[in-house]
């Protein structure tokens, strides 16, 4: 079992709705968790970052972490077609974060 | 503020070279980290550094290897450069050696042929 996992995608969403991602890991010990956004071509950018049980909303996203069931998820409301990007999913382990293999969005106007 | 640099941004390297990449934390900002990213993957950890001292190594060879300077800045380098270190080579940078949040920078494109 991977530390990490998200669906690879892709996953395709119409402009204007929203696009829910998904993550799963592995180390209930685990504390942090972090969605990256990663245009292509480009290095990954922290978007939004969560520890604590429940919501956390900031602007068109919100993260949800439910530490029971091991999963966060990243909702982006208003989905537009600058948001089409592979979204990396990150849980911090000893001295590093370990990411998921990201799943690859794309939003259609 | 000046984000994280990184040199060179990209590189071409035939197999058995070596190859030392570059990277300048954000200003305050004291430990480093390098993760390697193949295409299709998500970044895997490589080393952490903080205050000049390794902290952290991920499951790579021992052809790679790191240092950081008194400035914080630091240097990645790989030995005996193989096909499958192809990859973008992202430096991470943190205000402290246990903070959370890491920012990337903008990587270097490494290809060996």
């Amino acid at each position: 079992q991977k530390e990490v996992e998200q669906n690879s995608g892709p996953l395709s969403v119409p402009e204007g709705a929203i696009a829910s991602l998904n993550c799963t890991y592995s180390d209930r010990g685990s504390q942090s968790f972090f969605w990256y956004r990663q245009y292509s071509g480009k290095s990954p950018e922290l978007i939004m970052f969560i520890y604590s049980n429940g919501d956390k909303e900031d602007g068109r996203f919100t993260a949800q972490l439910n530490k029971a069931s091991q999963y966060v998820s990243l909702l982006i409301r208003d989905s537009q077609p600058s948001d089409s990007a592979t979204y990396l999913c990150a849980v911090r382990g000893a001295q590093k974060l370990v990411f998921g293999q990201g799943t690859r969005l794309t939003i259609n106007p | 503020d000046a984000g994280v640099t990184q040199s060179p941004t990209h590189l071409i390297k035939t197999r058995g070279q070596h190859v030392t990449l570059r990277c300048s934390p954000i200003s305050g900002h004291k430990s480093v980290s390098w993760y390697q990213q193949v295409l299709g993957q998500g970044p895997q950890f490589i080393f952490q550094y903080y205050e000049k001292e390794e902290r952290g190594r991920g499951n790579f060879p021992d052809r790679f290897s790191a240092r950081q300077f008194p400035n914080y800045s630091s240097e990645l380098n790989v030995n005996a450069l193989l096909l499958g270190d192809s990859a973008l080579y992202l430096c991470a940078s943190s205000l402290r050696q246990a903070s959370y949040e890491q920012y990337f920078g903008p990587g270097t494109r490494l290809t060996v042929t």
